[in-house]
């Protein structure tokens, strides 16, 4: 199976802070790589497909980027509802995995 | 609009089964496959498997090999999750989701775009 490694686990930011999430694939998965979001009680949302396309609806401030083992999951200028846990998914190969998490704060 | 509308909460004793529904909405149900992914309390996402549901093939994760069966009605638009076997770690909540698979030029992405709101399973003595 394909291990996902998130980084960091955990973050505090503030409204309006870049905020940088990376996910590291255990081998090359090209660009079959997804991030959602998840609020306390809901079920995951989309954000990104393919590394770095972004989902319709989903606001200009998020974007992915990468390919091969290694990308990040950019929030441009983080608002108050974006605190919320992020997750990475591989597509490459079933089982899909994904990434453990990342709980993004408020500082 | 497009939704995925699943079944109620449940209690479970060990070693007993369930089985959790997810009914497909305003789309064509046979033309997306459908997943599985649960989540224990306070856990990540564990991906379980899929089903196709135009011809019902379905493929699952290694672990629940033999305590797993999806399966599916298209008079209903609706898929069926059963976990046999049940033990304590199973208590989660268990997501279905649509799958879209997107041709890039030969290449085909695959992401879950519509998710259902979860079922809450409960295995408890």
């Amino acid at each position: 199976d394909i291990q996902m490694t998130q980084s960091p686990s955990s973050l505090s930011a503030s409204v309006g802070d870049r905020v940088t999430i990376t996910c590291r694939a255990s081998q090359s998965i090209s660009s079959y790589l997804n991030w959602y979001q998840q609020k306390p009680g809901k079920a995951p949302n989309l954000l990104i497909y393919a590394a770095s396309s972004l989902q319709s609806g989903v606001p200009s401030r998020f974007s992915g980027s990468g390919s091969g083992t290694d990308f990040t999951l950019t929030i441009s200028s983080l608002q108050p509802e974006d605190f919320a846990t992020y997750y990475c998914q591989q597509t490459y190969s079933t089982p899909w995995t994904f990434g453990q998490g990342t709980k993004v704060e408020i500082k | 609009q497009v939704q995925l509308v699943q079944s109620g909460a449940e209690v479970k004793k060990p070693g007993a089964s369930v089985k959790v529904s997810c009914r497909a909405a305003g789309y064509t149900f046979t033309r997306y496959h459908m997943h599985w992914v649960r989540q224990a309390p306070g856990q990540g996402l564990e991906w379980m498997g899929i089903i196709n549901p135009s011809g019902g093939s379905t493929s699952y994760a290694q672990k629940f090999q033999g305590r797993l069966t999806m399966t599916r009605d298209t008079s209903t638009s609706t898929v069926y999750m059963e976990l046999s076997s049940l033990r304590s770690e199973d208590t989660a909540v268990y997501y279905c989701a649509r799958v879209i698979e997107e041709d890039y030029s030969g290449r085909y992405y695959y992401y879950m775009d519509v998710w259902g709101k979860g079922t809450t399973v409960t295995v408890s003595s």
